[in-house]
């Protein structure tokens, strides 16, 4: 079965830190792009951010709302896919859900439970 | 960016009835659409691929159509399970999503 599991959400305060591990099974995972998706409360979904595979060198794509202050990153060898995102504001309180994508132009599925974060003081 | 316009932002029908969600784009996106159902509490669930594909598993009264700039999502037969938010989404460049409908029985 193809699982995905995200930890790391909490509280923090605004200007402080995030970081989101989502952990993968059942599947290859070295095969596929990773996406982050974000929902925050009684609003819609919003893109995060996107690592390719190999041999893209891992390259990175993010939305223009927390490009510069976010970085995605993988480890193939622990079948994992990381989140950190610097400088939070209170706009960046969300569930943050994990998704798998088979690659450019491809739609998202399946897609984790999601983690909460709440930036507040 | 590609933006994407779905409506209406809700509806509200009664069971059996023939539901009919929209997305628009901004721009061309041939068939680059997507659909996700989104239970509250739940992980969202991919039901349309490349804009008229059923994904395996989801219940043939769910239908995708359109291409293009226009886009549709059909329930042929609303039942109560369906009650949840859906969500077009364009991968034709970096992905962006429609803003959402909220369906409710009636």
């Amino acid at each position: 079965e193809v699982q995905l599991v995200e930890s790391g959400g909490g509280l923090v305060q605004p200007g402080g830190t995030l970081r989101l591990s989502c952990a993968a099974s059942g599947f290859s995972f070295s095969d596929y792009y990773m996406d982050w998706v974000r929902q925050a409360p009684g609003k819609g979904l919003e893109w995060v951010g996107r690592i390719r595979k190999k041999p893209n060198s891992d390259s990175t794509d993010y939305a223009a709302s927390v490009k510069g202050r976010s970085t995605i990153s993988r480890d193939d060898s622990k079948n994992s896919v990381y989140l950190q995102m610097n400088s939070l504001k209170s706009e960046d309180t969300a569930v943050y859900f994990c998704v798998r994508a088979p690659g450019e132009g491809s739609w998202l599925d399946p897609w984790g439970q999601g983690t909460l974060v709440t930036v507040s003081s | 960016d590609i933006q994407m316009a779905q409506s209406p932002f809700s509806l509200s029908a009664s069971v059996g009835d023939r539901v009919t969600i929209t997305c628009r784009a901004s721009q061309n996106i041939r068939n680059a659409l997507n659909w996700y159902q989104h239970k509250p509490g739940k992980a969202p669930k991919l039901l349309i691929y490349a804009a008229s594909t059923l994904q395996s598993g989801v219940p043939s009264r769910f239908s995708g159509s359109g291409s293009g700039t226009d886009f549709t999502l059909t329930i042929s037969s609303l039942r109560p399970e369906d009650v949840a938010s859906y969500y077009c989404q364009q991968s034709y460049s970096i992905p962006t999503f429609g803003q959402g409908t909220k369906v409710e029985i009636k």
